[in-house]
């Protein structure tokens, strides 16, 4: 059973600070991760992917991978209350059949003022 | 323009069927469906690539979809149960590296089973 693991929250963080978020994979073949971001009553945006070890920087966020350790990251760096959502970690394993997201359940965020 | 879902929110009853709608984003071939619900999350039902399901997840037969030549999609659900209330979300997937596809999701269809 392929899963992935969100601490669910809330993350509670003050404007301005730097926001962690951490996801937990199982399946060594994952191959590609995705960060989701998604506002109540909204369908998931995608924020951020990463297929290779190490950092990916965008903007304010940062997506770190490490697949020794099955772990994925996002920073959020200067947290604003627009960044209050709920946050997804998705994996696939890519194979021929097509591919299939699978998600964690997410990390709400609150961010405050 | 990005992902369009129709309707956007549906009521049905117990025993009923219903037929969701997804429009990919332009010159996208792939399409995904996944149902979202508080106590499961997202979890993904199938895909459809060039008219063809490819991938398929853990849901009943009740659960089907199709693909057509202009790439649109529709899912349906038969003999639809309580259990069926979600937010239905469909994906429209584009490669962006050698082995990694990304997806991006329309507003989905709220679907209440009462």
């Amino acid at each position: 059973q392929k899963e992935v693991e969100q601490n669910s929250g809330p993350l509670s963080v003050p404007e301005g600070a730097i926001a962690s978020l951490n996801c937990t994979y199982s399946d060594r073949g994952s191959q590609s991760f995705f960060w989701y971001r998604q506002y109540s009553g909204k369908s998931p945006e995608l924020i951020m992917f990463i297929y290779s070890n190490g950092d990916k920087e965008d903007g304010r966020f940062t997506a770190q991978l490490n697949k020794a350790s099955q772990y994925v990251s996002l920073l959020i760096r200067d947290s604003q209350p627009s960044d209050s959502a709920t946050y997804l970690c998705a994996v696939t394993h890519n194979n021929q059949a097509g591919t299939a997201l699978i998600f964690g359940k997410g990390t709400t965020l609150s961010v405050s003022s | 323009t990005g992902v369009t879902q129709s309707p956007t929110h549906l009521i049905k009853t117990r025993g009923q069927q219903v037929t969701l709608s997804c429009s990919p984003i332009s010159g996208h071939r792939s399409v995904s469906w996944y149902q979202q619900t508080p106590g499961q999350g997202l979890q993904f039902l199938f895909e459809y690539f060039s008219e063809t399901q490819r991938n398929k997840g853990n849901f009943p037969g009740r659960f089907s979809g199709r693909q057509f030549s202009n790439s649109r999609s529709e899912m349906n659900v038969s003999t639809l149960e309580l259990g069926d209330s979600a937010l239905y979300l469909c994906a429209s997937t584009t490669r962006v590296a050698s082995f990694t596809d990304t997806q991006y999701f329309g507003p989905g269809t709220r679907l209440t089973v009462l």
